[in-house]
Formats: structure tokens, C-alpha cells, sequence
């Protein structure tokens, strides 16, 4: 049974490129979540989706970053216009359910350089 | 607003000796907490949880952690200290109320002395 997979596991953008994250989740897990990691710090919730619905995005800042999971297909994070600061680790977790006491299953990670 | 502090942000420990990791909580009501252990460029794996119960846990690799309600807490132990256990230690908070997100601690460093 494969985990939750991410790929690229590594990213190079230049300032003002797009960055898109992907997200497989785990064999029967419908609820996915992204967190970031910036150097130094814990995790940070982004976001958490559903298929084909976003439930809590009140981590995700307001401007160039979205995601979406289809309904067929991977989970994705988009990033436009990319800026240094948005030098990471992104990672993404699924879970059976989207309650408190769910155990989410971590991918090995994104990690986004903006040179 | 919730949170979730882990004070020591490096500890060293030698090998065989006993660890604990501190992490306190803020939050009105009993949370769901989780322990996670990250390894160098490498995911979080989920070393114990406690939801109910018991309010001692244990968990893979020998961990154990104990919640204390009075002191908001739930610290992670582990009696003897092996060298592959360096890495950094998450503790996070799933709240009742919300939808599943978990919030993090700042994390630990653990570094191992032979």
C-alpha cells in the first residue's frame, strides 16, 4: 500500500515563475491537507480539500497560491508569480476522515527553492 | 487562539541516557495531541497520539508520552536514548472543533552523543 506521494520532491523557480506541488494520496483517503514548512520553523496548515471541494483554506495566503483536488487526478498546489519568501518545504497529508482525532499520513515533502 | 510550544528548541542527549521533550498546549478543551518525528529531508511519521483514556501512551520506537490536563501538556519520553533517534520532534494539536487541520510546535532538535 504506497503512501501519500509528492512529487517534485525538489524545485528551482526563478522570481515570477509558477510552482505546481502535487499531491497523491494514500489508497482510500479523500481528505488531503498542505502544510508548509519554512527553514527553522514548524508546520504551518494551509489548506484542506476534499474532492473537488475546498473546506479550509484559512491558511493559505490570500494572493497567488490556490489548490484544487479533482475529482480524478492528484492533489495540487499552485504558487504564480513566485517570490523568495516562498522558499520551502510543502508537505501534504490525507487522512479517512476530516476530523480532529483523524491521523493524517505525511508526504516525503516538495521543497521549493526561488532563486 | 490555539497554540502549541515546545521550549527547547535543541537538546543533546549521549547515548543510553533518558529524553524528555516538553510540549504544552493552549486550548479550551481537551484536544487531540500527536507526537511526529521528522528525519533529515525526509517526511513526518507519526510516533504516538492520544485522543481518550489512558493518559499515558505509547508509541512506536520505544516512545511513550503522558498527557497532564492541569499542566496542558503532553511530553514525550523515552527511558533510553539510541543514535538513530537524532531528528526533529513535532508536537501538534488536532482541535474538536475544526476540521481536522493539526497545529504544530515550533519542533526540537535532537542530537545524540555516542
Amino acid at each position: 500500500n504506497a503512501g501519500v506521494m509528492q512529487n517534485p520532491r525538489h524545485l528551482v523557480r526563478r522570481r515570477g515563475q509558477e510552482a505546481r506541488l502535487r499531491c497523491s494520496p494514500m489508497k482510500g483517503h479523500s481528505h488531503v491537507y498542505w502544510y508548509r514548512q519554512l527553514p527553522e520553523e514548524g508546520l504551518k496548515f494551509m489548506v484542506y480539500l476534499q474532492k473537488e471541494n475546498i473546506i479550509d483554506e484559512s491558511g493559505m495566503p490570500k494572493e497567488r497560491f490556490s489548490a484544487e483536488f479533482p475529482k480524478e487526478g492528484p492533489s495540487i498546489l499552485r504558487i504564480q508569480q513566485v517570490v523568495r519568501g516562498d522558499s520551502a518545504a510543502y508537505f501534504c497529508a490525507s487522512s479517512r476522515t476530516g476530523t480532529g482525532d483523524n491521523e493524517q499520513f505525511f508526504g516525503p515533502g516538495t521543497r521549493l527553492t526561488v532563486l | 487562539a490555539q497554540s502549541v510550544t515546545q521550549p527547547d528548541i535543541h537538546i543533546t542527549v549521549s547515548e543510553g541516557a533518558s529524553l524528555e521533550l516538553r510540549c504544552n498546549y493552549s486550548y479550551g478543551a481537551t484536544p487531540y495531541l500527536f507526537w511526529y518525528v521528522q528525519s533529515p529531508g525526509q517526511g513526518l511519521q507519526l510516533l504516538l497520539k492520544y485522543f481518550s483514556g489512558d493518559t499515558l501512551v505509547q508509541g512506536i520506537k520505544g516512545f511513550e508520552a503522558e498527557f497532564k490536563r492541569s499542566q496542558s501538556s503532553f511530553n514525550l519520553r523515552k527511558p533510553s536514548v539510541h543514535w538513530s533517534d537524532a531528528a526533529e520532534y513535532f508536537c501538534a494539536v488536532g482541535l474538536s472543533s475544526n476540521t481536522g487541520k493539526l497545529i504544530f510546535g515550533q519542533g526540537t532538535t535532537l542530537q545524540v552523543k555516542p
